[in-house]
């Protein structure tokens, strides 16, 4: 069974850095086939895809935040790590990490619960 | 990039009846299409993949169908779970998008 678990702060300032874990099991993130991705929602708004990393280390970006974002992963404990800098209000959302393989459907499948990330002073 | 944009914003029904949803795609997508169901408080779930193959687990009432530009999702006949918001993804370019979303919701 799949399962993925984000964390991190619930609350920054802006100019902050957000810096979001996501620790799953189930899978392992040392294949090519294999990847996790990052996707946020605002409050009563629409799905934004932010990063995807591959085993093999293959990393893709949303070009509107690509400046800002870093997308890492350890493979021997099972985490990929997301790193926003300066916060803004506008990031204020809820973050989803997600499964990726490419040998089933291809898609983000299964989601964690996500973490809701309030940016404010 | 890729603007996937779905019909309507909300849709009224009661239970029993059928859901028809759409998204449409600013560009061609071929078939990578997915839908996702997200209810209140939850994590999005992979319903539909690949235009109109079933996830794992997902009832023979959900269907997918159409290619190209134009998608549709089909809800044969509502059950009082599946009322929720419906998101389309594609992945066919990069950067990867979703749509709106439409919400499903009791008449």
């Amino acid at each position: 069974q799949i399962t993925l678990k984000e964390s991190g702060p619930t609350l920054v300032k802006p100019t902050q850095t957000l810096t979001l874990t996501c620790t799953f099991s189930g899978f392992s993130l040392s294949t090519s086939r294999v990847g996790v991705g990052w996707i946020r929602q605002p409050p009563g708004k629409a799905l934004e895809w932010l990063a995807l990393i591959y085993g093999h280390d293959f990393r893709y970006y949303s070009p509107s935040l690509e400046s800002r974002l870093t997308i890492t992963k350890d493979t021997s404990k099972n985490q990929v790590v997301l790193m926003l800098t300066n916060m803004d209000p506008v990031d204020t959302a809820t973050y989803y990490c997600a499964h990726r393989d490419t040998s089933d459907s291809n898609y983000f499948d299964p989601w964690g619960q996500g973490t809701l990330v309030t940016v404010s002073s | 990039e890729i603007v996937l944009t779905q019909s309507p914003a909300t849709l009224s029904l009661s239970p029993g009846e059928r859901a028809t949803l759409s998204c449409r795609a600013s560009q061609s997508v071929g078939n990578y299409l997915a839908w996702y169901q997200q209810k209140p408080g939850q994590a999005p779930r992979l319903l539909i993949y690949g235009t109109s193959n079933r996830a794992t687990g997902i009832p023979a009432r959900f269907s997918g169908s159409g290619s190209g530009t134009e998608f549709t999702l089909t809800i044969s006949s509502l059950e009082p779970e599946d009322f929720a918001v419906y998101h389309c993804h594609q992945r066919s370019n990069w950067p990867i998008t979703f749509g709106q979303g439409t919400r499903l919701e009791i008449k």
